[in-house]
């Protein structure tokens, strides 16, 4: 089975500061994995796929990367603002999956840029 | 509105209660999902569907029942609700052929 984890679960940085948050997963077969934002009481917004084959998205201040073999990928803000203030959550989907592509997520970090 | 709609966005229920949470898209997705989130397990997706009369169980499917007659609406149904099933409820949609899936705004359930 699946197991996603992200580290650390909550984070407090000073704006300005470049940052990197880590997920991992334990079965490297996967297909692709994702990056979602989640504000508070709202649903989540997809920021980043990376497919199996790629090593790194990138989207204006935020890159992520993807290390299949050793299972981890890490997302990179650069230039932290207090509007990047959210939950950030990653999501996998596994190779041979036929529901409708499953995602299995990890439990988030929950970053706080302070002005 | 365009996107995707979950409704009622709070919900107070009580135990052995029928409880039905609606979702609406107006892309015209082929797939839609239901999860669940809860502190210390993340989100779990409890049904999905890939068609208009097609569904199936996700990870945790006990105590639910989805039905999918238009391709536009998924409704989560808790035949008898119970405290476990207090949680914030996700639907979510994505096109045939395409990755990213989205995400309504949720619906936080309490169970008493």
């Amino acid at each position: 089975k699946q197991e996603v984890t992200q580290i650390p679960a909550a984070l407090s940085v000073p704006e300005g500061e470049n940052l990197v948050l880590n997920c991992s997963f334990t079965d490297s077969a996967i297909y692709n994995l994702q990056w979602f934002r989640q504000d508070p009481g709202k649903g989540l917004t997809s920021l980043l796929l990376i497919q199996s084959s790629q090593r790194e998205q990138t989207s204006g201040r935020l890159n992520a990367s993807l290390d299949k073999s050793s299972g981890r990928s890490t997302l990179y803000i650069a230039a932290s603002q207090p509007g990047d203030s959210a939950t950030y959550l990653c999501a996998v989907r596994r190779v041979n999956n036929n529901a409708g592509n499953m995602l299995t997520f990890g439990g988030g970090t929950r970053l706080m840029v302070k002005p | 509105d365009a996107g995707i709609t979950q409704s009622p966005r709070y919900k107070i229920t009580e135990t052995g209660r029928q409880v039905t949470l609606m979702c609406h898209q107006t892309w015209s997705h082929s797939y839609m999902f239901w999860y669940r989130q809860d502190l210390g397990h993340g989100l779990r997706l409890i049904y999905y569907s890939a068609a208009a009369d097609i569904t199936d169980k996700g990870e945790v499917p006990d105590g639910y029942v989805v039905s999918r007659s238009k391709t536009e609406n998924f409704p989560l149904t808790l035949e008898s609700a119970t405290r476990s099933q207090t949680s914030v409820y996700f639907c979510a949609s994505r096109g045939d052929g395409q990755e990213t899936q989205y995400f309504g705004p949720g619906t936080r359930l309490l169970v008493l």
